[in-house]
């Protein structure tokens, strides 16, 4: 079983709707949950970053953590053609521990 | 804020032969973290240094090896390079490890043929 679980989809939405994303994790060590963006032939861009359970929301990305389901998910409101990406869910305790990336496309 | 910067962008090696990537952190980080991405495998840790000592390491082959310098900057070291080191190798940067964010630079994409 792998430390991280992510779907890879692929996943594709028309504009303007919410996508979800989730990963769920088996390591109770993991303190720090972070979702990344990586587009194709590019370095993951860091979306959202969070050491606690709860909601934490930047923008029209909200993040939310369960610690004790082990389980965290990214919403996205409003998509727009340029949230066409993979996103990476990682968790850390002392590496990023990554899921395999779910691919996104929003449709115009 | 000047960002992580990873030299050179792409590379294509031979096998048998060796290669160095370079990565310059953010500004102020200590740490630099290398990982390796791959269709098959995805993100993987490599390892980490912070303050020239590498501090953490994956479960990679002994090929595989990188130093940090005063200025924070690394380097990381394949030797003797097979097929399946074909890879975007990935830097990433943070203020002390840890808890801290980490950044990721556009990383080097290598091809062993």
């Amino acid at each position: 079983q792998k430390e991280v679980e992510q779907d890879p989809g692929p996943l594709s939405v028309p504009e303007g709707a919410i996508v979800s994303l989730n990963c769920t994790y088996s390591n109770s060590a993991f303190q720090y949950f972070m979702w990344y963006r990586q587009y194709s032939r590019k370095g993951p861009e860091l979306l959202m970053y969070t050491y606690s359970s709860g909601n934490k929301e930047d923008g029209r990305f909200t993040a939310q953590v369960d610690k004790s389901s082990k389980y965290i998910s990214l919403f996205i409101r409003d998509s727009q053609p340029s949230d066409s990406a993979t996103y990476l869910c990682a968790m850390k305790v002392y590496k990023l521990s990554f899921g395999a990336g779910t691919t996104v496309t929003v449709r115009a | 804020k000047a960002g992580v910067t990873q030299t050179p962008r792409y590379l294509i090696k031979t096998r048998g032969q060796q290669v160095t990537l370079s990565c310059s952190p953010i500004s102020g980080h200590r740490s630099v973290s290398w990982y390796q991405q791959t269709p098959g495998q995805g993100l993987q840790f490599l390892f980490e240094y912070f303050s020239e000592t590498q501090r953490n390491k994956g479960n990679f082959p002994g090929r595989f090896s990188g130093r940090q310098f005063s200025n924070s900057r690394s380097e990381m070291n394949v030797s003797t390079l097979e097929l399946g080191d074909s890879a975007l190798y990935l830097c990433a940067s943070s203020s002390l490890g840890g808890s801290t964010e980490a950044f990721f630079g556009q990383g080097t994409r290598l091809t062993v043929v």
